[in-house]
């Protein structure tokens, strides 16, 4: 997948618990996002990263959090996990210039129970 | 109104069928249109780009954009059931260092032999 990877690729933890969602490039990419996807919902942007330690948030945020602390790694929490984020969770990175033309991962399947 | 409007289907054609995949948009800024290709339990990735308006070639596959009517279309000629997939379409404005994607939710192909 295009130098992109996400780990683990399938988790299944309890309620209440945290859990992160590691992705790990090797394009050198400045961006890098992080999206769910549901049924019904498509994909939807959770937070985003323009650089070390630079992260921003997306449509649907609430209960997440992110950290950047190299170029490589882009690293997804749940501090607490819950079932509504039970969902497939995709990395995805850019050079970010002119039609920002994302990559993606292969994805990692999170079931909260 | 939701940004982009993407008909989820399922689509369901015989092999060999022209297929005709589209999704309208609101956002007038928008300058770059996409189409991904999902296999079920993967990434998205890239199919094709245009940017503007305008029609885009590439082997059996044709992106058309226009922008007066807020409208692209992706054809696939001479469909395959290797096409099998979900389609997302996918927009995004030209300062794209710090924009994002808007995505639409993705139509499901079925191309049956």
């Amino acid at each position: 997948d295009a130098g992109i990877t996400q780990s683990p690729r399938h988790k299944v933890t309890e309620t209440g618990t945290p859990v992160t969602l590691r992705c790990h490039q090797t394009e050198n990419h400045r961006y890098m996002y992080w999206y769910r996807q549901d049924p019904g919902h498509g994909l939807r942007l959770i937070h985003y990263s323009y650089g070390v330690k630079d992260t921003d948030k997306g449509e649907v945020s609430d209960g997440y959090s992110v950290s950047r602390s190299k170029t490589e790694d882009f690293l997804l929490t749940l501090e607490s996990a819950t079932s509504s984020q039970t969902s497939v969770y995709f990395c995805a990175i850019s050079g970010g210039s002119g039609a920002n033309v994302l990559t993606f991962g292969a994805g990692s399947r999170l079931t909260v129970l | 109104q939701k940004e982009v409007e993407q008909d989820p289907g399922p689509l369901s054609v015989p092999e060999g069928a022209i297929v005709s995949l589209n999704c309208t948009y609101s956002n007038s800024a928008f300058q770059y249109f996409m189409w991904y290709r999902q296999y079920s339990r993967k990434g998205p990735e890239l199919l094709m780009y245009t940017y503007s308006s305008g029609n885009k070639e590439d082997g059996r596959f044709t992106a058309q954009v226009d922008k007066s009517s807020k409208y692209i279309s992706l054809f696939i000629r001479d469909s395959q059931p290797s096409d099998s997939a979900t389609y997302l379409c996918a927009m995004s404005s030209m300062n794209s260092g710090y924009s994002t994607l808007t995505f639409g939710k993705g139509t499901m192909l079925l191309v049956s032999p």
